[in-house]
């Protein structure tokens, strides 16, 4: 079955605690990207990556790595996490960026920052 | 910069009324726009795009026209279905970035 997978599903830390949250997707897909949902602010872009060892930043960027070593993989890591970085966190996936390409999206990470 | 404007919700309706959701975008090319739904506790999926001035988009029911001369690509159904509760998220693709509108609550009563 094609998915965009992210792990965990749910994280409470504490302010400081660096942290990784997974990505993998298993339709080969060229672009992956990863999003913020906040209330009255929708989704917001934090990285997005074209391929392998491409990555590059959206709008909300600070505080926060990627690294695109593999296809599949797409890692978003946490070194200090804040408070404000408290949110509901997507990972999605297209078979490339472009004109119509549809995202494919993972069922979101819930993290709590205390 | 890109953006995109779509009605505050929530939205609150009676089964079998008619829905419309209005979406606005500000983009400096020649973007393609979408309609993303989201259920509880689940990721977004694509309910439709459209890649074109004038295209119309559609799925289960649900339709939207990207048009140029207003910037607008309103979402409408004729007759919704207590099941099509759920968040719907407007959104532009500008060659390298997708954006969002802040997403506007359906729920739809028996």
């Amino acid at each position: 079955e094609a998915q965009v997978t992210q792990n965990p599903r749910y994280l409470i830390t504490v302010t400081g605690k660096k942290l990784t949250v997974t990505c993998s997707q298993n339709m080969n897909h060229e672009y992956m990207s990863w999003y913020r949902q906040d209330p009255g602010l929708g989704l917001r872009q934090i990285y997005y990556s074209m391929n392998v060892e491409v990555t590059d930043k959206g709008d909300v960027p600070e505080g926060y790595k990627v690294s695109r070593k593999e296809k599949r993989n797409f890692p978003l890591i946490l070194e200090s996490p804040s408070p404000n970085q408290t949110s509901l966190y997507f990972c999605a996936s297209s078979r490339r960026q472009g004109r119509s390409e549809k995202l494919f999206f993972g069922s979101g990470t819930q993290l709590s920052v205390l | 910069g890109d953006s995109v404007t779509q009605m505050e919700g929530p939205v609150t309706l009676s089964e079998e009324a008619f829905l419309t959701i209005n979406c606005t975008y500000t983009a400096t090319g020649y973007p393609s726009l979408f309609w993303y739904v989201q259920y509880p506790g689940e990721g977004l999926q694509l309910l439709l795009k459209a890649t074109k001035a004038d295209d119309k988009g559609s799925n289960k029911g649900f339709e939207a026209t990207y048009r140029k001369e207003t910037t607008s690509f309103h979402l409408e159904k004729g007759s919704v279905q207590v099941s099509d509760s759920a968040v719907y998220f407007c959104a532009l693709d500008d060659s390298n970035q997708f954006y969002f509108g802040t997403g506007t609550s359906l729920t739809v009563i028996p």
